[in-house]
């Protein structure tokens, strides 16, 4: 059964700063990994979706990683704004055509003005 | 773009009544919808697979008795909370395909509460 942790759970930076978010996941057996980001009490904005033959995506400011063998996804945010304030999750699919997301319980981060 | 709706936004029923909760892929066909439900500080948790004139699948542990859904058009989605209880509170968020995919598009949520 697949396991994602994300590490930290919380964030707090001033605004400016180049953070990275951490995502590990316990079977590399992997369709494709999303990242997400949601708002409070909102649903989810699809961030980046990096296919499992891939290695980086960029989109911006972001840039997120992925090395299936080591079951680790990055999420790399450059200069930081106070609009970036959000809950940031990451989900990694199962292989074998199946698009099921397994969540984890997500990174929290406040950029501070 | 691809948008995902849901309605309704919030919802707060009485016990033991049943709670509809529509969701809508408005400018793409979504041939597979899913259904999440999320708890307070908890992850996005996998309900239930739907496709377009197919019975559901649900996910283990899922009722499917309680938690009725139905994909009738490719276009739209619901999920139905029979005799819905206070535990049954909760955030629900559906999500669609465009096309083959891989990536989802989500609704904006439906908080259901059950007094």
């Amino acid at each position: 059964k697949q396991e994602v942790t994300q590490i930290p759970a919380a964030l707090s930076v001033p605004e400016g700063e180049n953070l990275v978010l951490n995502c590990s996941f316990t079977d590399s057996a992997i369709y494709n990994l999303q990242w997400f980001r949601q708002d409070p009490g909102k649903g989810l904005t699809s961030l980046l979706l990096i296919q499992s033959s891939q290695r980086e995506q960029t989109s911006g400011r972001l840039n997120a990683s992925l090395d299936k063998s080591s079951g680790r996804s990055t999420l790399y945010i450059a200069a930081s704004q106070p609009g970036d304030s959000a809950t940031y999750l990451c989900a990694p699919s199962s292989q074998g055509g199946s698009e099921k997301l397994v969540f984890g319980k997500g990174t929290k981060l406040t950029v501070n003005p | 773009g691809a948008v995902v709706s849901q309605h309704p936004s919030r919802v707060i029923c009485k016990s033991g009544t049943s709670v509809k909760i529509e969701c809508r892929s408005l400018d793409f066909q979504a041939t597979t919808m899913f259904w999440y439900r999320q708890f307070p500080k908890q992850s996005l948790m996998l309900m239930a697979t739907s496709n377009e004139g197919s019975k559901a699948t649900y996910e283990q542990g899922v009722e499917k008795d309680k938690f009725l859904i139905n994909h009738a058009s490719l276009t739209l989605s619901t999920l139905t909370v029979t005799s819905a209880h206070p535990e049954d509170s909760s955030f629900y968020i559906c999500s669609a395909i465009r096309d083959r995919g891989p990536e989802q598009y989500f609704g904006p949520g439906t908080r259901l509460t059950v007094t």
